[in-house]
């Protein structure tokens, strides 16, 4: 399978905790990029981190690739209620991505 | 913003029917994409389209096909809908032939259940 692996499947966390999910790949990218789905909603891109970056932040969102162990992770930091969501890695293929299966992230308020 | 619509948020059909989902997006975007999503199986393309009247196959096409006649609209066709294609179909777009910064942008969704 080209696509993308996270880890965990599922993950539950208490409101202001910080949220780390993983992400393994096979081949080689040219970057990596994250998104995050409402329940029953469409896909919204998050970040983009490309294969010659090593972090990478936008606002709570903390970024980190590792290519020699085709690895990626997203923190959360001081995650909210609102933050309860479906979370996805895609890797870019030659001209379209590919995604792995999802974190399901649930914070408690 | 960007917006990439897709025309019905749910739809029933029955087994056999000829089944077309639209999407339109605003943003004069190259790329368009297909995704259908099921649970434990994560997001798996079944067509894209880099221009008008191309189209190439994604992983798993078998049972579909698409139409590229305009820049801004997608269309899916199940040709004989069958029950193993009630999903959540997403289609998607994107300015560039190799993904940019901005990533894709989705539209919200249909979920089709085939009876």
């Amino acid at each position: 399978s080209q696509q993308g692996e996270e880890d965990p499947q599922a993950l539950s966390i208490q409101e202001g905790e910080n949220a780390t999910m993983n992400c393994s790949y096979k081949t080689s990218i040219n970057n990596l990029q994250w998104y995050r789905q409402n329940s029953g909603r469409g896909l919204v891109h998050l970040i983009l981190i490309r294969s010659n970056e090593r972090e990478k932040h936008s606002g709570r969102l903390r970024v980190t690739l590792d290519t020699s162990k085709k690895s990626s992770s997203l923190l959360i930091t001081a995650s909210r209620a609102a933050d309860t969501a479906s979370y996805f890695c895609a890797r870019t293929g030659a001209n379209n991505l590919f995604f792995g299966t999802g974190t399901r992230l649930t914070v408690i308020p | 913003d960007v917006k990439v619509t897709q025309s019905s948020r749910y739809l029933v059909k029955r087994t056999g029917e000829k089944v077309f989902l639209e999407c339109v997006q605003d943003m004069d975007h190259e790329n368009m994409f297909w995704y259908r999503q099921d649970p434990g199986l994560g997001l798996r393309l079944i067509y894209f389209s880099y221009d008008v009247k191309m189209k190439e196959k994604g992983d798993i096409p078998e049972g579909y096909s698409v139409s590229r006649e305009k820049k801004e609209r997608f269309s899916l066709i199940l040709e004989s809908a069958s029950t193993n294609q009630t999903s959540m179909y997403l289609c998607a777009s994107s300015y560039f032939y190799r993904t940019g910064e901005d990533g894709y942008t989705f539209g919200s969704g249909t979920r089709l259940t085939v009876v």
